[in-house]
């Protein structure tokens, strides 16, 4: 199957700093990468959606000015968490699709454990 | 109605033993049906898919029956390992791409 690497696999950082983690897909091109957060025993929630060239689409309650995301290439979406507080402590998961293979079907990243201090 | 409610939230199973997980949805625009599997610390994993053209869908130790009418479909996970203990979650999608899981399911596999 696909692969989908994320980098850093984990981060502490101090409060009021900002943090990016970087989602790749390693072979294929991803036309849509999505941005998850999951917490402890919860289910994934989708924060947004990125096609490459275009601006994110969040959703709902998901603020756009503290979650920052580029989707610069076909392999690359970054995803920044500005100012960070102990409260976006959380395990951040990235998972990419391309329109050229199964519908729908998206490849999930090992996911990014972030702490803040 | 785009939610996808997912049961057990829990599973018990003596190795070799059959695991049942069961979801049903509500929106008859999803198409397509995955489920993932996931260990802790880790992305989660595609298990099996499943379209809703078929009833039945076989891969391995794993089964997917899907049933239209009911909007529901579940995993069977046939001679169960201690391996298979991971977290389980079902997903329906359509053509927007969007994904919606369902809660998950803890399941543990019993030497």
């Amino acid at each position: 199957g696909a692969v989908v690497s994320q980098h850093p696999s984990w981060v502490i950082c101090k409060s009021g700093t900002s943090v990016k983690i970087e989602c790749r897909s390693l072979d294929f091109q991803a036309t849509t990468m999505f941005w998850y957060r999951q917490f402890p025993k919860q289910s994934l929630m989708l924060m947004a959606t990125s096609n490459e060239g275009s601006k994110a689409t969040y959703e709902q309650g998901v603020e756009k000015d503290k979650f920052l995301i580029n989707h610069a290439s076909l392999t690359l979406s970054t995803l920044t968490v500005t100012s960070a507080h102990p409260e976006d402590s959380s395990f951040y998961i990235c998972s990419a699709s391309s329109s050229l293979g199964v519908w729908n079907e998206q490849f999930f990243g090992p996911g990014t454990r972030l702490t803040v201090l | 109605q785009q939610q996808v409610k997912q049961s057990p939230q829990s599973l018990i199973v003596q190795k070799g033993g059959i695991s049942i997980i069961n979801c049903a949805y509500e929106n008859t625009a999803f198409d397509y049906f995955p489920w993932y599997q996931q260990f802790p610390g880790k992305g989660p994993a595609l298990l099996i898919a499943i379209r809703p053209d078929v009833s039945e869908k076989k891969e391995g130790r794993f089964t997917i029956s899907f049933n239209k009418s009911a909007k529901q479909f579940s995993l069977h996970i046939m001679d169960s390992q201690p391996g298979d203990s991971a977290t389980y979650f079902c997903a329906a999608s359509s053509g927007g791409f969007k994904t919606i899981f369902g809660a998950g399911t803890r399941l543990f596999v019993k030497a």
